[in-house]
């Protein structure tokens, strides 16, 4: 069956550190990788999505970027976190075959609650 | 994308049934319909989804309007654990690289 790790489940970073965040999925092959980040009472804003190895696309241009190393692993990173980077945060995958075949679902991960301090 | 309109926030008492409605009345054909629902901090779960005729899962049923323009998503008989957040997304299933965006959703609170 299909999984998706995600971690850690909290972090507490002060301003102007690094960050890296991993998702890994096992059980699937080639599937769409997506990076949320959800601010406390806001909804699900989507930061990245990648529908292949090496292949990033980025939705609102900020502080953070995103890679896929390998194809079951995203990765979130920053190079100096800011205040208003703290929220939670989530990844997701789902197979999209395409084709007209029936509409396919996402799997969410945990998520990781991160506070900028 | 393809928006779809949510109400803010709906109330509904245990044990009666729930319908949340979702507009979308510039839907294409090849548009599917997906619900999603977020639990306090968690991530959102898969709730059900369809194209054009009504479906039933163990979770919920869907309605679609005969125009597809509109859906709604029937809790038969809620019950506390039902309460968070349910969103309403178009997903054109015949593209490969798509997007996966969600709307405010509505927010579902049940009342014991």
């Amino acid at each position: 069956s299909q999984t998706i790790h995600q971690w850690p489940a909290t972090l507490v970073q002060p301003v102007g550190s690094p960050l890296s965040l991993e998702c890994t999925v096992e059980g699937t092959s080639n599937p769409n990788l997506y990076w949320y980040r959800q601010a406390a009472g806001r909804g699900l804003q989507l930061l990245f999505y990648s529908v292949g190895i090496g292949q990033i696309s980025s939705e609102v241009p900020q502080n953070l970027s995103a890679s896929r190393p390998q194809d079951r692993q995203f990765i979130l990173s920053s190079k100096k976190l800011l205040l208003s980077d703290s929220g939670f945060y989530l990844c997701a995958w789902s197979v999209e075959r395409g084709g007209g075949f029936s509409g396919t679902e996402a799997f969410f991960g945990q998520g990781t609650r991160l506070t900028v301090v | 994308d393809a928006k779809t309109t949510q109400p803010n926030s709906m109330e509904s008492n245990e044990e009666e049934p729930v319908h949340l409605p979702c507009n979308h009345s510039t839907i294409s054909g090849t548009d599917y319909i997906h619900w999603y629902r977020q639990l306090p901090s968690q991530g959102p779960e898969y709730v059900i989804h369809g194209l054009t005729s009504n479906v039933n899962n163990r979770m919920a049923s869907l309605a679609i309007a005969e125009d597809r323009k509109s859906s709604t998503l029937i809790l038969h008989r809620a019950t506390l654990r039902d309460a968070a957040v349910y969103y309403c997304i178009l997903r054109d299933d015949f593209l490969r690289a798509q997007k996966l965006v969600f709307g405010q959703g509505t927010r579902l609170t049940i009342n014991p």
